[in-house]
């Protein structure tokens, strides 16, 4: 089975700083997805930013970016120009490809780290 | 498209009662999920459904769960009797796959329940 691990339960961060969040994960698949998403105290899950794993590209969005390491098995996520409304819990999970087999579809998420972001 | 929606938004309810939770995933979307959410256990998946069948049950907890998916545009999760420990936010999901497929999966805006 899949697992995922957040190791950060909390992190916290100045406006307009950088910050990483980790994530690691466990699999013998070759074809799956990585995702990020934030969930705010109203908590809706909202995706951030999405990989998958056949491409070396790290995926970027606006201020939002990946770190992917495959051979290790690494996925952290990289929030530039930090904002207040960033503030929120982070969850990374992990989907099996179409090639998954049974596991396909499954969603597995890690733990989740709580982001608090200074003025 | 109206996103995934799920009702009640919130629930207080007895030891004892039935509970029923509702979703409507997106149109065209193929895969269901249900997910609970506690600060204890975190994101936990209860079931997820391919074309309306259910794929893996693994997730539920006890036989006082149980979930359906009468057609493609709905689904329900029951809990009874309920019990306290049952408090938690519960999610559900949809996605798709074929020619849109991203992997993502789109939220409801949870429904809460509270057991007293």
């Amino acid at each position: 089975a899949q697992t995922v691990t957040q190791s950060q339960p909390e992190m916290s961060v100045q406006e307009a700083e950088t910050v990483t969040l980790s994530c690691t994960y466990d699999t013998s698949e070759s074809d799956y997805y990585l995702f990020w998403y934030k969930q705010p105290p109203s908590r809706q899950m909202i995706l951030v930013i999405r990989q998958e794993a056949y491409k070396q590209q790290n995926a970027t969005e606006n201020r939002f970016s990946v770190n992917f390491q495959k051979a290790a098995k690494s996925f952290s996520l990289k929030i530039s120009d930090s904002q207040l409304g960033d503030a929120a819990m982070y969850f990374c999970a992990y989907r099996s490809g179409s090639g998954g087999g049974t596991s396909y579809g499954k969603l597995t998420f890690g733990q989740g780290t709580i982001l608090t972001v200074h003025p | 498209d109206a996103g995934v929606i799920q009702s009640p938004r919130h629930e207080v309810t007895e030891m004892g009662q039935e509970v029923t939770l509702r979703c409507k995933p997106i149109s065209g979307h193929d895969y269901l999920f249900w997910y609970r959410q506690t600060m204890m256990r975190g994101l936990e998946l209860l079931i997820y459904f391919n074309n309306n069948v259910p794929i893996d049950d693994s997730g539920m907890p006890e036989d006082r769960f149980s979930a359906k998916m009468p057609n493609a545009s709905f689904s329900t999760l029951k809990i009874q009797p309920s019990e306290p420990r049952d408090s938690a936010v519960y999610f559900c999901a949809s996605s798709e796959t074929g020619t849109g497929e991203t992997g993502e999966l789109f939220f409801g805006e949870g429904s809460r329940l509270t057991v007293l």
